[in-house]
C-alpha cells in the first residue's frame, strides 16, 4: 500500500516564476491538504481539497493556488515567487470523515 | 484562529529518563490534538493523538495527557532512547461529522537523548 507521495523532491526557481507541486495521497484517501514548513518552524496550513473543491484555506494569499483530480491527486501552484516562499512543502491526506492526516516526504522549494 | 504554543524549545535528557513536552491551544472549539516526530530531513510521523472527550491516552512509552479547561495538552516519553531523538510537533484542529480542520502546529520541540 503505497503512502502519500510528492514530487519533485527538490526545485530551486528565481524570483517572479511560477511553480507546480504535485501530490498523490494515501490509498483510499479522498482529502488533501497542504504545508509550507520554514526552516526552525511548524507547518503552516495552506488549505484543503476535498471533492475538487477548496474546502478550507490557511492565512496565505492567493499567489497560492490549487487543484484536486477526480483520482484525489493535488497539485499546488504558486505564482509570483518571493525568496521568502522558499521552505519544505508538505502534502497530507486523510479522508474526510477521519482525522489522522498522513504526510508526505515534501518538496524542499529554493527561491533564489 | 487558532494559536498553538509550545514548550521548551529545546530539551535534552539522559537515555532512560523521562521527557515531558508542553502545548497551549487558544481555541476552545479545537477537539483534535495530535502529535508528530519529525527526524531530519524526514516526513512528519503521528506518534499518538487525543481527542476532546479524553483526558489520557498512552501507546507503549509514550502517552498524552489533556486538560481541556485550561487548554492544555502534554506528550510524555518515559525510558528514553537514542532513536527518540527528533523535533516533536504538537497540533491542534476542530473535528466535526463534515471532516477535521486543516492542524494548526506549535513550533516544535527538538528532543536530544544524551547517552
Amino acid at each position: 500500500d503505497a503512502g502519500v507521495t510528492q514530487s519533485p523532491t527538490h526545485l530551486i526557481k528565481t524570483r517572479g516564476q511560477q511553480v507546480t507541486l504535485r501530490c498523490s495521497p494515501k490509498s483510499g484517501h479522498d482529502t488533501v491538504s497542504w504545508y509550507q514548513q520554514a526552516l526552525g518552524q511548524g507547518p503552516q496550513f495552506i488549505f484543503q481539497y476535498y471533492e475538487e473543491e477548496e474546502r478550507q484555506r490557511g492565512n496565505f494569499p492567493d499567489r497560492f493556488s490549487g487543484h484536486q483530480y477526480p483520482n484525489y491527486s493535488s497539485e499546488l501552484n504558486v505564482n509570483a515567487l518571493l525568496l521568502g516562499d522558499s521552505a519544505l512543502y508538505l502534502c497530507a491526506s486523510s479522508l474526510l470523515g477521519g482525522q489522522t492526516q498522513y504526510f508526505g516526504p515534501g518538496t524542499r522549494l529554493l527561491v533564489l | 484562529g487558532e494559536n498553538v504554543e509550545q514548550h521548551p524549545s529545546t530539551l535534552s535528557v539522559q537515555e532512560g529518563d523521562s521527557a515531558v513536552i508542553k502545548c497551549t491551544y487558544s481555541d476552545s472549539a479545537s477537539n483534535y490534538f495530535p502529535w508528530y516526530k519529525q527526524e531530519l530531513g524526514k516526513r512528519p510521523q503521528l506518534i499518538i493523538d487525543i481527542r476532546s472527550n479524553v483526558g489520557e491516552k498512552k501507546d507503549q512509552r509514550i502517552a498524552v495527557t489533556l486538560n481541556k479547561t485550561a487548554k492544555h495538552f502534554s506528550l510524555h516519553i518515559t525510558e528514553t532512547q537514542p532513536e527518540d531523538s527528533a523535533v516533536y510537533f504538537c497540533a491542534a484542529s476542530m473535528y466535526s461529522g463534515g471532516g477535521a480542520d486543516g492542524l494548526t502546529f506549535g513550533k516544535g520541540t527538538h528532543l536530544i537523548i544524551q547517552p
